[in-house]
């Protein structure tokens, strides 16, 4: 069964820190894998997409990793900022244009 | 601006009514979705359209219809049968291309609540 997995649930960090949110995958046969991040009451807007040969891309603060082998992608996101408080969503889509979407991880960033 | 508009962005609703959420799309997008969130979970497919005047039933079509008579138009209509209705929509459009990054766009979302 094609699922994605997301870890944490919620995640509580200070402004400065750094943190990693993990997505786990068995989607098959795998095309691309995208994290979105999504403020409170708005659409999602993409931060990275990568597709199978590749294992590292960076957006600003935000570097995603992909194993493809393992089937296991991170988010990590250096020096957080208030404004990352948001839910990040991990979205893998299989070769049939079909997307699966991580229940996401709330991350909320205090001062 | 290209983008995703959906409106209304609030929207009340009597039960028993149908009511009918607006999505367009200028990003000459062949492909288009809606999709329901509800807290805690992970958006859920409702309805999908590969390409105009086809479009096929997701993983909770029940209570829900939609048309694509425009490229550029997506309407989902929440019918009456639909049980539980208050929640978050969203709408998304994606362009296969050949490239691989096949990725989604998504609009701002309507949120329905059944008074």
């Amino acid at each position: 069964k094609n699922q994605v997995e997301q870890s944490p649930q919620s995640l509580i960090i200070l402004e400065g820190k750094n943190c990693t949110l993990q997505c786990n995958y068995t989607v098959s046969p795998f095309s691309n894998l995208r994290w979105y991040k999504q403020d409170t009451g708005r659409g999602p807007v993409s931060l990275t997409i990568m597709t199978f040969s590749e294992n590292t891309k960076s957006n600003g603060r935000y570097t995603a990793t992909l194993d493809a082998d393992t089937k296991q992608s991170s988010l990590h996101i250096t020096a957080s900022q208030l404004s990352d408080s948001a839910s990040y969503i991990c979205v893998v889509r299989e070769t049939g244009n079909q997307f699966y979407f991580g229940t996401g991880t709330s991350l909320t960033v205090i001062p | 601006d290209g983008g995703i508009t959906q409106s209304p962005k609030y929207l009340f609703r009597k039960e028993g009514q149908n009511v009918t959420l607006s999505c367009e799309q200028n990003l000459n997008h062949d492909a288009m979705y809606w999709y329901r969130q509800d807290p805690g979970q992970g958006l859920r497919l409702i309805y999908y359209s590969q390409i105009v005047n086809d479009f096929q039933k997701g993983d909770i079509a029940e209570g829900y219809s939609v048309s694509r008579e425009k490229k550029e138009s997506f309407p989902l209509t929440v019918t009456s049968a639909q049980k539980n209705p208050t929640a978050f929509y969203l709408c998304a459009s994606s362009d296969p291309g050949t490239s691989g990054y096949n990725e989604q766009f998504f609009g701002p979302g309507t949120r329905l609540t059944v008074l």
